[in-house]
């Protein structure tokens, strides 16, 4: 079975500083890992995803995000938080099989203070 | 190019009633997955379907059922609603369901409150 822990349901930072919103998960088989973003009243958007290769992932918005097997952690971080930054993130795992079953965290909501 | 669009965009049910719920995925994508998003939570898998057929199901019950027409657009059916079944339903289109590298494009979603 698989399932993806999000440390922090709220996470607040100054405009300017780091970001880092944490990502562990639990899998049996590789997993594909991805971080979502989604903004008031709207649906989800892909920010980065890892599947194969190299572990250090760049995706839109200047985010990134590390899969790190040992500590099966796949944090995403930003060096300069922004105000359109606030928004709801998502982690989340699937399988590398047949089926394209998303399990989602349950979610860390971005404050930024200007 | 429209993205994935889903109808109605809010609606309010009764207790008991039924409701119907769709999605138009991306042009040329043929697999269509649905989740549902209770409000503070992570969206849970109910549904993919490719080509026209099943290919996966999550821990929803059977009052839960969809179905894919042969232009790749879904419904979502939901029977006897509950107040529990208030939530946030989201479409997924993808261009192969069999691949699970390839993204996943999510529609506004369906606001669906039961009263």
């Amino acid at each position: 079975a698989q399932s993806v822990t999000q440390l922090g349901s709220h996470v607040s930072v100054s405009e300017g500083a780091l970001v880092l919103l944490r990502c562990n998960y639990s899998s049996s088989v590789p997993p594909y890992l991805f971080w979502y973003v989604q903004y008031p009243n709207q649906g989800l958007q892909l920010l980065l995803k890892y599947t194969t290769g190299a572990t250090l992932v760049k995706g839109i918005n200047g985010f990134e995000a590390e899969f790190k097997k040992s500590e099966t952690s796949f944090h995403l971080t930003k060096p300069s938080a922004h105000m359109s930054d606030a928004a709801e993130y998502f982690c989340a795992v699937t399988r590398g099989d047949s089926s394209y079953k998303l399990i989602f965290g349950s979610g860390t909501r971005l404050l930024v203070r200007p | 190019d429209a993205g994935v669009t889903q109808s109605p965009t809010h609606l309010i049910k009764t207790r008991g009633q039924h409701v119907t719920l769709r999605c138009s995925p991306i042009s040329g994508h043929k697999s269509v997955s649905w989740y549902q998003q209770v409000l503070g939570q992570g969206p849970q898998f109910i549904f993919q379907y490719y080509e026209k057929e099943e290919r996966g199901r999550g821990n929803f019950p059977d009052r839960f059922s969809a179905r894919q027409f042969p232009n790749y657009s879904s419904e979502l059916n939901v029977n006897a609603l509950l107040l529990g079944d208030s939530a946030l339903y989201l479409c997924a289109s993808s261009l192969i369901g069999g691949e699970t590298n390839t993204e996943a494009f999510f529609g506004q979603g369906t606001r669906l409150t039961v009263v």
